[in-house]
């Protein structure tokens, strides 16, 4: 089992719509988690990070956080073109560190 | 990109020969990190600095060593190359350690080992 695991799409949706993506994680003591946008042939950009459960609002964007079942998502509302991306999520172990980054999910928005 | 600068950008190299690839932080961040990117893999920690001087192992440091004698640059060095080693290249800075550090990157560099 990968320590970060995501699935690798593409996940498309229609302009206008939410985009639901989920992460799931094997380390029960991890304490940071990230979602970094990655544009194709660019840098990863930091769009959330959460460090309780629940959910965190920013502008269109939604971190949930459940640590009891060891997942993270993120919610993309009123989806538009310019989202279409890779989405990375990423897991800080207990021990504080270093990151660890699932594979991405390839997200389309279709206009 | 968050004041770092990866340098070269863009890297064509045959095997079995040296490479250093130099990443520059204006940020005066006490934290670096070198990842590289594989189809597949995502983002797969290689060495970190936590300062001058002081670096530690990541998940796939074999075939790579770094150094750090000023806090703005960050050396990785690719004793000998090989085709696996085939990769995009990035370098991120942390202001702080710790579980809520965040970390920021450069926009990579594209190494091809033939």
């Amino acid at each position: 089992q990968k320590e970060v695991e995501q699935n690798s799409g593409p996940l498309s949706v229609p302009e206008g719509a939410i985009a639901s993506l989920n992460c799931t994680y094997s380390d029960r003591g991890s304490q940071s988690f990230f979602w970094y946008r990655q544009y194709s042939g660019k840098s990863p950009e930091l769009i959330m990070s959460i460090y309780s459960n629940g959910d965190k609002e920013d502008g269109r964007f939604t971190a949930q956080l459940n640590k009891a079942s060891q997942y993270v998502s993120l919610l993309i509302r009123d989806s538009q073109p310019s989202d279409s991306a890779t989405y990375l999520c990423a897991v800080v172990r207990n021990y504080g560190q270093n990151f660890v980054f699932g594979p991405g999910t390839r997200l389309s928005v279709l206009p | 990109d968050a004041g770092i600068t990866q340098s070269p950008r863009h890297k064509v190299t045959e095997t079995g020969t040296p490479v250093t690839l130099r990443c520059h932080q204006t940020e005066n961040h006490r934290y670096m990190y070198w990842y590289r990117q594989d189809p597949g893999h995502g983002l797969r920690l290689i060495h970190y600095s936590y300062g001058v001087k002081d670096t530690d192992k990541g998940e796939v440091s074999d075939g790579y060593s770094v150094s750090r004698s000023k806090t703005e640059d960050f050396l990785l060095t690719l004793e000998s190359a090989t085709s696996s080693q085939t990769s995009v290249y990035f370098c991120a800075i942390s202001p702080t350690g710790g579980s809520k550090n965040i970390q920021y990157f450069g926009a990579g560099t594209r190494l091809s080992v033939l």
